[in-house]
Parts: structure tokens; sequence; C-alpha cells
């Protein structure tokens, strides 16, 4: 177990709708990336938060956005959901910016119908 | 741009054969991570690769990072059943941007 917990494991929705993903970093980790795995292809970056803020992101359109609270856990938010967004979502945290080891959560697997 | 390519895309060996996949990046890499992912799993973190010419070894597993820091192999030596998964090498192009950029994975499965 890496500690990082993600909520909820398994989500449907349907075209156009909003959907909010949610994480828990292990205790003590302030920075927390997001990933995009689809079906048979390897994680893509969505962004990074460090410390409450937006540290670097991934060539996703601004419906993709995110949140850090105090507590360092985070948000995943994406508006407008297209069928292509269905894939396995990733968190991942570690111990400041140049931490070295990178963990990761189980993922939410989202469909889009 | 900064694109990470990763061969074979699957592999079939059987027990006690040796493994080997291969990382390659368009550009230069400030440092290199392995990571391996079971079936319904998510990724896990094996090793970090920093200096150019690097070989770590973690017991049947062999890492290494090239002289130019545009490439990286694992290499497993004698495989087991429990070394079934996905292996993926991930590129940071620059530590304090966060982004790590994943190739597509070699799928491992071993015949008992």
């Amino acid at each position: 177990e890496t500690g990082v917990t993600q909520s909820p494991t398994h989500l449907i929705k349907t075209r156009g709708q909003q959907v909010t993903l949610r994480c828990s970093s292990q205790s003590g980790h302030n920075t927390v990336s997001w990933y995009q795995q689809a079906l048979g292809q390897g994680p893509q970056f969505i962004f990074q938060y460090y410390r409450e803020e937006e540290n670097g992101r991934g060539n996703f359109p601004p419906r993709f956005s995110g949140l850090q609270f105090p507590n360092y856990s985070s948000e995943l938010n994406v508006n407008a959901l297209e069928l292509n967004d269905s894939a396995l979502y990733l968190c991942a945290s570690r111990s400041g910016l140049d931490g070295e080891t990178q963990y990761f959560g189980p993922g939410t697997r989202l469909l889009v119908l | 741009g900064q694109q990470v390519m990763q061969i074979p895309q699957y592999q079939h060996v059987q027990e006690g054969e040796d493994f080997t996949t291969y990382c390659n990046s368009s550009t230069t890499l400030s440092n290199i991570q392995w990571y391996k992912q079971r079936p319904g799993g998510h990724p896990v973190f094996l090793i970090q690769l920093v200096k150019s010419g690097e070989v770590k070894k973690q017991k049947r597993l062999t890492f290494q990072f090239g002289e130019a820091k545009k490439n990286s192999s694992l290499h497993i030596t004698a495989t087991q059943t429990t070394d079934v998964g996905t292996y993926f090498c991930a590129g940071v192009y620059n530590t304090n941007a966060g982004k790590s950029t994943f190739g597509d994975g070699t799928t491992l499965t071993v015949k008992p």
C-alpha cells in the first residue's frame, strides 16, 4: 500500500457532464501529479500541484482543472466530458518538487457514454 | 516535442529466460524512472537513474542509463512468474516542472 487513496474507484458519466475525482496524498507529501492512462498506453501527465499552486501542465485542454487543499489532498475536475476522456485517472504524490519516489494511488476508472 | 519510445511492446518468455526492455528519448533527459504495473493495478516505482552511464541493480533487475542520457534499459535475469506485468519508463526533462513523460510500456508474460 502506498498510502495514496482515490475516490471513487469507478464512475460512469455521459458526454457533456462534469466530473470531480479526489485524491488523498501520502502523509507529508506536498506535491501531487495527475495522470490519464488510456487502455494499453502509458500514463499521460495532466498537471502537478505543489503547495496548492499548479506547477507544470501537460497537453490537456483547460476543461481539465485541479485544486490542492491545505492538507495536500487534491481534486481533478473535468468539464464537458467527451467520449475519449474514458480512461484510468491516477494521482501520484511525492515529498517536494525533487522527491525521487512518486507514489501512485489505485486510480479512478472513468467511463464516458 | 519530447517523446519517450519503448520497445518491445510485448515480450513472452519461458520462466527462467532473461528479459530486456529499452527506452529511448528524442531529447536529453534530466533523469529517468522505471515503474511496474500489474494487470488491473497502478504503476509502482522501481528506481530512478540520474547520472550519465549509471547502472543500478535490484536483485535480478539491472537498470542502465545511457551515456548521452537519452536511452535506458531494464534487464531481468532468470524471469519468474511474479515478474509478469507492464514495465514503463518515464523520462523527466525538467525536474521542477513535475512532468514525467511515460513510454507506452513493455508487457511481459512468463510461461511457467
